[in-house]
Order: structure tokens, then sequence, then C-alpha cells
């Protein structure tokens, strides 16, 4: 079970911000969110994650809204290897607890 | 160094065959994870290992076998294939509290 809700495709200027936005209304006060891609059939792609505060990394920028019932995944200045399904997934910290893949958005990078 | 690796990559097989396929992680992770992905992308979480122990078993027909031998390896064994099976299969692992890194897939074709 997902939990989460994301637009299926979205389309982005080569070098422009993606904005990818996800909801996740019923998350709990201790699920941290993550954020996957996975490009072609090879094996999903850790991004970032948090639980309350924005973060950044190398990769991009999780944004998470005060009330914790939306984010937003930043990529600064999207390419063409960034063309892939993006996935966002809320999970709890406990022994074996998995990550619970949506249907994602697919991005495309275009020229 | 590969973090998690499976093998094979590719499998085609017949029906009704038995088959395994192998997954080792080098990451010193307590938990290991099989996923499977069919044809329409949806990734679906099938066994989560702890420890060596089973903590999730997700409505997987008990065709489908794990073995976890030891922290580092979750091997899948598959039962009388049916053409349904075929499909993508990921491993995983990760540590309770962190992200989860995910090898790059064994594509499995039952014909």
């Amino acid at each position: 079970d997902a939990k989460t809700t994301q637009p299926p495709s979205m389309d982005c200027a080569e070098g422009r911000a993606a904005n990818l936005p996800c909801n996740h209304s019923t998350i709990s006060g201790n699920e941290y969110v993550y954020w996957y891609r996975q490009i072609h059939s090879q094996g999903p792609q850790y991004i970032i994650h948090g639980l309350k505060n924005n973060e950044t990394n190398e990769m991009a920028s999780l944004i998470i809204t005060e009330d914790r019932k939306s984010s937003t995944l930043i990529l600064p200045h999207a390419t063409l290897r960034d063309t892939a399904v993006y996935y966002c997934i809320v999970r709890v910290y406990n022994t074996g607890n998995q990550f619970y893949f949506g249907t994602g958005t697919s991005l495309t990078v275009i020229p | 160094d590969t973090a998690v690796s499976q093998t094979p990559k590719y499998l085609v097989t017949q029906m009704g065959n038995d088959k395994s396929i192998k997954c080792e992680q080098n990451l010193g992770h307590d938990t290991m994870y099989w996923y499977k992905q069919d044809s329409k992308k949806f990734l679906k979480i099938m066994f989560s290992y702890n420890n060596k122990e089973l903590i999730i078993n997700e409505t997987v027909p008990n065709r489908f076998s794990p073995k976890s031998p030891d922290k580092a390896h979750l091997n899948l064994h598959i039962n009388s294939l049916e053409l349904g099976d075929s499909a993508v299969y990921f491993c995983a692992s990760s540590r309770v509290d962190t992200e989860a890194f995910f090898g790059q897939g064994t594509r499995l074709t039952v014909v």
C-alpha cells in the first residue's frame, strides 16, 4: 500500500528545474519521505529523504510542507540523463520494514 | 565493488521448471528484500528478511521460497514456474534506518 499520490507524467526542459510533487496526506509523525528513481529497467536509485526539514544533497532538494502532507523533489538543472520514473515513498523505521513503491511520475527531460 | 549483486541477470526457462536467483550484498546491512516488477512496471515487495529471519511475506505463492543462509545473502527459489512469473526481480538491502540499495535486477522469462 503506497500511501502516496504522484502525477503519472511530467515534462521538463533541459537545464530547467524539475519540480516533482507528491501527496502523502496520511503520513504519520514517525514516517520519513524517501525519493527514488528508476532509469529504464535498472534498479531503483536512492535520491534523498527527509522527516520534517527541507533537505539538499548533490542530486536534488526535498521540500516538505509544514503539515508534512506533501513534498516536492527538485532537480535544479535537469539533464537528459534525469529522464526516469520518480517514486515518492513514506517509510517508518522498524525492523524489516519495506519501501512501498507507488506508480511514480515518469519525468521526460526535453532537449 | 558492487553493493548489491544479483545473478543471473537474465533467465529464460520453460514452464514447470524450478529456478533460483542469487543475491549478495557487501554493505553490512541486516535487512534484505525481494521485489517483483511486472510488465506494467509496478514494483511490488515480495519478502523482507532481517538478520536471516523472515519479516514480511506479501501474499506471495508458496512456490516462491526465499532462503537466507547468512545476513549477506538472500536467494530466491521458484518452483513450478508459470507464465505469470515472468518479470524483473530486484533484490535490495538496507539498515533499519537507512535508504535501500537495489541490485540491477534479474529478468525472468517463462516460456
